[in-house]
């Protein structure tokens, strides 16, 4: 049984630029959820994503944008990064999306934004 | 607006001793709390769990204890080992939708 792996794992970008960030859900998960972790603090929530389709979403701003594919993998994206978007992109799959103490986690994707 | 919180960001315990991590709510919407656990480089792994018409749960050398009327809760650790140094973070859902974590706590469990 796979995990949850992300790519890259680590990047750095400069203000402005666009960044995409993939995922692969673990075996027999249908749900992926993104989280940001900024430095010293818990994980946030971004958003959900179920059968294709955004499922819920946290206090984050529309230039960050998702998918889903078929295959369950996902990819976040972030447009005009902002020096504040520095952070830990966690993403974690589950086997519904309703199975909030199931999430399996991968190990991130840190951002840089200089 | 932080909804849940871990007011020590470290603690440090000598190994085979007991270890308590604490966290605070305020939502009171909450219904189900977990702990996760988060090694260097790698992903927040699930520790355990408990519903709020629970009191207490137990898995182990970890006990997790909740005390809805003071919005409370914690993880107790016997013994404490090497390896259960770690950050912890405590996360609740209201019917198991998103989870909201707190800022975590630095575990080091000294030999």
């Amino acid at each position: 049984e796979t995990g949850v792996t992300q790519s890259p794992t680590h990047l750095i970008k400069t203000r402005g630029q666009q960044v995409t960030l993939r995922c692969s859900s673990q075996s027999g998960h249908n749900t992926v959820s993104w989280y940001q972790q900024a430095l010293g603090q818990g994980p946030q929530f971004i958003f959900q994503y179920y059968r294709e389709e955004e499922n819920g979403r946290g206090n984050f701003p529309p230039r960050f944008s998702g998918l889903q594919f078929p295959n369950y993998s996902s990819e976040l994206n972030v447009n005009a990064l902002e020096l504040d978007d520095s952070a830990l992109y966690l993403c974690a799959s589950s086997q519904d999306p309703l199975g909030a103490n199931v999430l399996t986690f991968g190990a991130g994707s840190r951002l840089t934004v200089l | 607006d932080q909804q849940v919180k871990q007011n020590s960001p470290s603690l440090s315990v000598q190994e085979g001793r007991i270890s308590i991590l604490n966290c605070d709510y305020t939502n009171s919407m909450f219904d189900y709390f977990l702990w996760y656990k988060k090694y260097p480089a790698e992903g927040p792994t699930f520790l355990i769990s408990i519903s709020s018409i629970k009191d207490k749960n137990e898995d182990g050398r970890f006990t997790v204890f909740l005390n809805k009327s003071a919005k409370h809760l914690s993880l107790h650790i016997v013994p404490s080992q090497p390896g259960d140094s770690a950050v912890y973070f405590c996360a609740a859902s209201a019917r198991r939708q998103k989870l909201v974590f707190g800022q975590g706590t630095r575990l080091t469990i000294n030999p």
